[in-house]
């Protein structure tokens, strides 16, 4: 139990296009999702924090304009990333919880690669 | 303000050879306390958690970590290493009071030779 997917897995774009990337808990209800990326050999950094029906908090130096959350239902939050640069390349990862629970769920990350 | 500090960026072990990744936390309330493993271009995947009660806390594949308040540790251990054991493993920290906001250790990457 207690499985996030994340789609797409991967995604190459164009300099100025967006992004969209879905994060999904496919067996429980997920009060809560929080969004992270990670650049290589680096640790996991909290963007933003998104319960469902309500904006998302997101983390200091974070630009909510730019990386726009969505969590339209207890199942499934959207993370888009507009007019995506290359600096914007980066792993991905959204992570789930569930009710007053402490554990956080994973999904396996999408790689995004701005050209 | 939470932090996770774990010394050694990159951990080396013979297989068969005793495992120990160190993780030292800060927290102002009391923590939970995390570890998880990832594989290259993967999530990341529990290994154990702590929360309240029993200090020394069993895991998957072997794994146990040992709440120190005292010495505000909680390091990784596993008696034996395998070649799968070949991993980056994060420390994490995080507590209810901020909603579960997770702050994550800078990882370590363990090496398992034959």
């Amino acid at each position: 139990g207690a499985v996030v997917s994340q789609h797409p897995s991967r995604v190459i774009c164009k300099s100025g296009t967006s992004v969209k990337i879905e994060c999904r808990s496919l067996d429980f209800q997920a009060t809560t999702m929080f969004w992270y990326r990670q650049f290589p050999k680096q640790s996991l950094m909290l963007m933003a924090t998104s319960n469902e029906g309500s904006k998302a908090t997101y983390e200091q130096g974070v630009e909510k304009d730019k990386f726009l959350i969505n969590h339209a239902s207890l199942t499934l939050s959207t993370l888009t990333v507009t007019s995506a640069h290359p600096e914007d390349s980066s792993f991905y990862i959204c992570s789930a919880t569930q009710g007053d629970q402490e554990t956080q769920y994973f999904g396996p990350g999408t790689r995004l690669l701005v050209l | 303000a939470q932090s996770v500090t774990q010394l050694g960026s990159h951990v080396s072990v013979s297989e068969g050879a005793l495992v120990l990744l160190r993780c030292n936390y800060s927290s102002s309330v009391p923590p939970y306390l995390f570890w998880y493993v990832q594989y290259p271009n993967q999530g990341l995947q529990l290994l154990l958690k702590y929360t309240t009660g029993a200090t020394l806390v069993k895991g998957i594949n072997g794994f146990e970590a040992e709440f120190k308040k005292s010495e505000t540790s909680f390091h990784l251990t596993k008696p034996s290493a395998h070649m799968s054991d070949a991993a980056e493993y994060f420390c994490a920290v995080s507590d209810k009071t901020g909603g579960f906001k997770t702050i994550f250790g800078a990882g370590t990457r363990l090496f398992v030779k034959a």
